[in-house]
């Protein structure tokens, strides 16, 4: 069965600071894939990235970046010089290969992040 | 242009009625899902439908029903709705191939 943990329920952070968003996750599988959303206060879910199990590169898009470590098996988010918009929920998500309908999102519980201006 | 649409958005109903909801998507995506978000920000999925064919259906009451009319559109239908019900109700699709699954902007259900 998958797993996926984010041990931080909220996170309260001063504009300008830099935060990272942890994710830990649990598969048999040796093909994954892993996600994070972010759902601000207006309710919609926002597809930021997807990493598959094969590519540990880290990935950076403008102030957001993301670390894959296998050996661990975390996935975490880092956020760079905060801003009130990034203020959200972020939920971290697995999916196992499957194709045709057979990829199901595990989410995480999700971090509730506070930017505070 | 939305890419995936639900309606409607809100809906408040009493316990017992039946009541459906909407989803499309112009993404031309081959799967849709519906996922459901409780009280507590806890997503998971329901069902997904593959080109009309249901694929995953989870451990989820007789009582939901989806159907999927073509590979764009993916409604829901719940009977004899119960207080537990009330949650928000997530569509969404994906691509073949590309797993990430791309959201509707939610059905928040009350039942009173």
């Amino acid at each position: 069965a998958q797993k996926v943990t984010q041990a931080q329920t909220e996170i309260s952070v001063v504009e300008k600071e830099d935060v990272t968003l942890d994710c830990v996750y649990e598969t048999r599988d040796t093909t994954y894939y892993l996600f994070w959303y972010k759902q601000p206060p207006s309710g919609e879910l926002v597809f930021l990235i997807r990493r598959n199990s094969f590519d540990e590169q880290n990935e950076i898009s403008g102030r957001y970046s993301w670390n894959f470590q296998k050996s661990t098996s975390s996935f975490n988010f880092t956020i760079t010089a905060s801003q009130v918009v990034d203020s959200a929920v972020y939920f971290c998500a697995l999916s196992e290969e499957g194709g045709f309908g057979n990829e199901k999102l595990t989410f995480g519980t999700g971090t509730r992040l506070t930017i505070i201006p | 242009d939305t890419a995936v649409s639900q309606t409607p958005k809100y809906l408040v109903t009493q316990m017992g009625n039946d009541k459906s909801i909407k989803c499309e998507q112009n993404l031309g995506h081959d799967t849709m899902y519906w996922y459901k978000q409780d009280s507590k920000k806890f997503l998971k999925i329901m069902f997904s439908y593959n080109n009309k064919e249901l694929i995953i259906n989870e451990t989820v009451p007789n009582r939901f029903s989806p159907k999927s009319p073509d590979k764009a559109h993916l409604n829901l239908h719940i009977n004899s709705l119960e207080l537990g019900d009330s949650a928000v109700y997530f569509c969404a699709s994906s691509q073949d191939l590309y797993p990430e699954a791309f959201f509707g902007q939610g059905t928040r259900l009350t039942v009173v």
